[in-house]
């Protein structure tokens, strides 16, 4: 059984604060690591597709790290924006794509 | 070029009654996964399809539930006899490449919303 663990569940922040959370996977038969943005009512959208131990994407105040090495990653938002609200899933890419439960952002102003 | 299309948006059915839920995934777009929200639950993999091909569906229920990519036409997720633990939201997503072939994001849908009463 494939496990992707996130952490925390949620996560309340002031408008500005800066924060991050985590994706956990196994180390085995890796191919990418997604990151996804869900916001109410809509459907997920991707943030990034991180392939490469060591990589580290950008997407404006978002980032990504990524370690395939130990099985984790970080989304870190700079300066958070009540616009930021949703929930954030990571997936693990290996013969499927494989859905952590995410980690639910709400920033209040 | 139109996003992942699935219909119905909302979708009842009484128990015992089949659902038959649609996905039509973007042009160009050979690889199909059927996921099932439940209620405080993330995404559940259910199912993942080629045209013609059922690559896995290690996530679906054994009984009662099936899926399908036809040559032509939409992928079905199709649920028979259905009990109100059936209830839930169910995603499709569509890419071009499957894994090992490129690492491309999925695009989802909307999603159908199925209420069993």
């Amino acid at each position: 059984i494939l496990n992707v663990e996130q952490s925390p569940q949620s996560l309340h922040v002031q408008e500005g604060d800066s924060t991050n959370f985590t994706c956990s996977f196994p180390s085995s038969n890796f191919y990418a690591l997604h990151w996804y943005r869900w916001e109410t009512a809509k459907s997920p959208e991707a943030l990034f597709v991180m392939t490469l131990n060591g990589d580290e994407k950008k997407k404006g105040r978002i980032s990504a790290t990524l370690n395939t090495k130990e099985g984790y990653s970080y989304l870190y938002i700079k300066g958070s924006q009540p616009e930021d609200s949703a929930t954030y899933l990571c997936a693990y890419y290996t013969d499927k794509l494989i859905f952590g439960t995410g980690t639910r952002l709400q920033v209040f102003p | 070029n139109a996003g992942v299309m699935q219909n119905p948006r909302h979708l009842v059915r009484r128990r015992g009654q089949e659902a038959r839920l649609r996905c039509s995934p973007m042009k160009g777009h050979s690889h199909v996964y059927w996921y099932r929200q439940l209620p405080e639950e993330g995404l559940k993999f259910m199912v993942y399809l080629q045209k013609e091909n059922i690559i896995d569906e290690s996530g679906m229920p054994k009984e009662r539930f099936s899926a399908e990519f036809p040559k032509e036409g939409p992928s079905i997720l199709r649920i028979q006899q259905v009990v109100r633990g059936d209830s839930a939201a169910y995603f499709c997503a569509s890419s071009p490449l499957g894994p090992g072939q490129g690492n491309t994001e999925a695009f989802f849908g909307q999603g159908t919303r199925l209420t069993v009463v």
